[in-house]
């Protein structure tokens, strides 16, 4: 089974700083990737996925990811943060023929200060 | 599109009693879970369906049973609630069961078992 590691449980940060949460996955079959936001009180969103091509993903919001195959990870970077980016993200991976084995990280609590 | 929908928001049951977490998506999905999420665990999987009439065990599925009459319909039932229960439930629903499909999620139901 694939499984998830996202390395910081929180991470504080100014307003308009750069952000980056880090994820480490393993898996032994082939997979996807995925960065879900949860904010206050919420279901999960998709903020972006990764299943094929270009390493460099574009998602909602100004967030972006990059996957990196020989280091297992896939981190989620922004430029510039707003409060309203204020949340809990997940990591999670997929078994690349299936979604019932999708395993999630732990989630970063991001916290952006004024 | 009211999307996933869950009731209730928030229960309180007493150990030994039974309920039922409503689920239902008007998206024509084929896929559906439900997830338990847990502080510092992320989000687990209990049960999945890939279709009417079609169930199957996620990774934690002990103490949990479900069923599928209708596309629309994926409801989890807790025959005899434990402490160990307590926790906030969230259903998600796909197109597909494929490993890329976005999964989309309800706003969840928060269960305390006393």
């Amino acid at each position: 089974a694939q499984s998830v590691t996202q390395l910081d449980s929180q991470v504080p940060v100014f307003e308009e700083a750069p952000v980056e949460l880090r994820c480490n996955y393993s898996s032994s079959v082939s997979v996807y990737l995925f960065w879900y936001v949860q904010y206050p009180n919420q279901g999960l969103q998709l903020l972006l996925k990764y299943l094929s091509g270009s390493t460099l993903v574009k998602g909602i919001n100004g967030f972006e990811a990059e996957f990196n195959k020989s280091q297992t990870s896939f981190h989620l970077r922004k430029p510039s943060v707003h409060i309203s980016d204020t949340a809990e993200y997940f990591c999670a991976v997929s078994a690349s023929y299936n979604n019932n084995d999708m395993r999630f990280g732990a989630g970063t609590r991001l916290t952006v200060k004024p | 599109n009211a999307g996933v929908t869950q009731t209730p928001k928030f229960q309180v049951l007493k150990t030994g009693q039974s309920m039922t977490l409503q689920c239902a998506q008007d998206m024509n999905h084929e896929y559906m879970s439900w997830y338990r999420q847990d502080p510092g665990m992320g989000l687990r999987l209990i049960h999945y369906s890939v279709g009417a009439g079609i169930t199957d065990q996620g990774e934690v599925p002990n103490g949990y049973n479900v069923s599928r009459s209708t596309t629309e319909d994926f409801p989890l039932r807790l025959l005899s609630a434990a402490p160990s229960q307590t926790s906030v439930y969230f259903c998600a629903s796909s197109y597909g069961a494929g490993g890329g499909n976005e999964q989309f999620f309800g706003p969840g139901t928060r269960l305390t078992v006393l």
